[in-house]
């Protein structure tokens, strides 16, 4: 089975301090990660996502995620965060030798960015 | 469309009554999934579609649960009497993979969602 771990359900940031979000994961065999942003009555948009290669993935409106394997994990960074980043963001694995329909989700961490 | 697209946006339904949502994927998607998702939680795997092929209903929590695609393009989830702890965000995805494992690296793309509350 697999299975994501967001142990922080919010962060608090100030504007223009670096920022991470934390994901842990648990797959059976070599996992495909994503990070997912969701607005305010909004759909869940997609972020970035760690297929294969380098350990640091660039994805949309400057945010960055570094896979760890030897850490099974893949947090969400920004070096300088903005009042509009806030929202809510979900990390989810899907498991590249299991059933590839399943993507699983995290519980969600709230982002606050104070001026 | 540009995006997927998913009616109606909100549905207040009573106890008892049926009710369908409606999914349009991105054009050209042949993956089709459903998920649904609590307050407070994150996304849950409903069902999945490769074209018309219902791949994988596990997600579904009973039988008063089911979707289709009878054409490969537009899906239905209907959800039979409809009970209180039915209420939640449902929310289509869709994306250009066949779901075979080597298509587990594509992006999954979401619509906004349907709000479903039973009373």
């Amino acid at each position: 089975a697999q299975s994501v771990a967001q142990p922080e359900d919010q962060v608090n940031v100030a504007e223009g301090n670096p920022l991470t979000v934390k994901c842990t994961y648990s797959v059976s065999g070599n996992p495909y990660l994503f990070w997912y942003v969701q607005y305010p009555n909004r759909g869940l948009q997609f972020l970035l996502k760690y297929i294969t290669g380098d350990n640091l993935v660039k994805g949309s409106y400057g945010f960055e995620a570094e896979f760890n394997k030897s850490q099974t994990s893949f947090h969400l960074k920004k070096p300088s965060a903005l009042v509009s980043d806030s929202a809510l963001y979900f990390c989810a694995v899907r498991d590249i030798a299991g059933t590839a329909s399943k993507l699983t989700f995290g519980t969600g961490t709230r982002l606050q960015v104070t001026l | 469309g540009a995006g997927v697209s998913q009616s109606p946006r909100y549905k207040v339904t009573k106890r008892g009554q049926d009710v369908a949502l409606r999914c349009d994927p991105i054009s050209g998607h042949v993956s089709l999934y459903w998920y649904r998702q609590a307050l407070g939680q994150g996304p849950e795997f409903l069902t999945y579609f490769n074209y018309e092929a219902q791949q994988d209903k596990s997600g579904l929590p009973n039988d008063r649960f089911s979707a289709e695609r009878p054409e490969g393009s537009i899906s239905t989830l209907t959800i039979q009497r409809t009970e209180q702890r039915d209420s939640a965000m449902y929310r289509c995805a869709s994306s250009s993979g066949t779901g075979h494992p080597s298509s587990s690296g594509n992006t999954i793309y979401f619509g906004e969602g349907s709000w479903l509350t039973v009373v």
